[in-house]
């Protein structure tokens, strides 16, 4: 079945960055964008931004402009999320989520099972 | 930049009943309207898109409707397993846009 499974918890301190992966399976990598959602806590989800497999083009929100990085790797069907310059307000359950339909129909299933980002100092 | 209101915060229902969740937005998106379950310790699952369309494998319990700034899931009787938390989210504007939630509560 088509499944995202994501790399594991992290604690960083304040100023750090953070790589999460996302290995896709059950479908072809290259047929469907990749968005990356943020959980924090007691807030609404915040969609990141979404990344094309075929050709890395990317689009971000204004709001992670500058300090969110996508990136994919074809050949391990993998989608990676960087954040950088981390504060305390970047604590939360960061998720990857296949675009439904494929290219930028920008609504998400399936959805990985999400990797905690804990910033502490 | 288009925001998502979720009403009610809560709802209380009995198993069996019917649950009635809005969505409004600031502006209009025309249909392009999804809505999200979430059950406690797991990830968001796609129920509806294009305001009204089951997504794959979604129950006929589940219904949604609505156009440009208003916006209903209907729940037409209540499973044990649909007490959850559900999200709408505007994909018509960037940024794309969820609500703050409503939970389904016994």
């Amino acid at each position: 079945q088509v499944q995202l499974v994501q790399s594991g918890a992290e604690v960083k301190k304040p100023g750090a960055s953070v790589r999460v992966s996302c290995k896709a399976s059950g479908y072809s990598f290259t047929s469907c964008y990749i968005h990356w959602v943020r959980q924090a806590p007691g807030q609404r989800l915040e969609w990141m931004g979404w990344i094309n497999p075929v050709n890395g083009n990317t689009r971000y929100s204004q709001k992670f402009q500058g300090r969110v990085t996508l990136t994919r790797d074809t050949s391990a069907s993998t989608a990676y999320m960087e954040l950088t310059s981390l504060t305390s307000e970047d604590t939360g359950l960061y998720y990857c989520a296949r675009d439904y339909f494929g290219s930028a129909y920008n609504y998400f299933d399936p959805w990985g099972q999400g990797t905690l980002i804990t910033v502490s100092s | 930049e288009i925001v998502m209101t979720q009403s009610p915060a809560t709802l209380s229902v009995s198993p069996g009943e019917r649950a009635t969740l809005s969505c409004r937005a600031s502006q209009s998106v025309s249909n392009s309207l999804a809505w999200y379950q979430q059950n406690p310790g797991q990830a968001p699952r796609l129920l509806i898109y294009g305001a009204s369309t089951r997504a794959t494998g979604i129950p006929a319990r589940f219904g949604g409707s609505g156009s440009g700034t208003e916006f209903t899931l209907t729940i037409s009787s209540l499973q044990s397993e649909d007490f959850a938390v559900y999200y709408c989210q505007q994909y018509s504007n960037w940024p794309l846009a969820f609500g703050g939630g409503t939970k389904v509560e016994i």
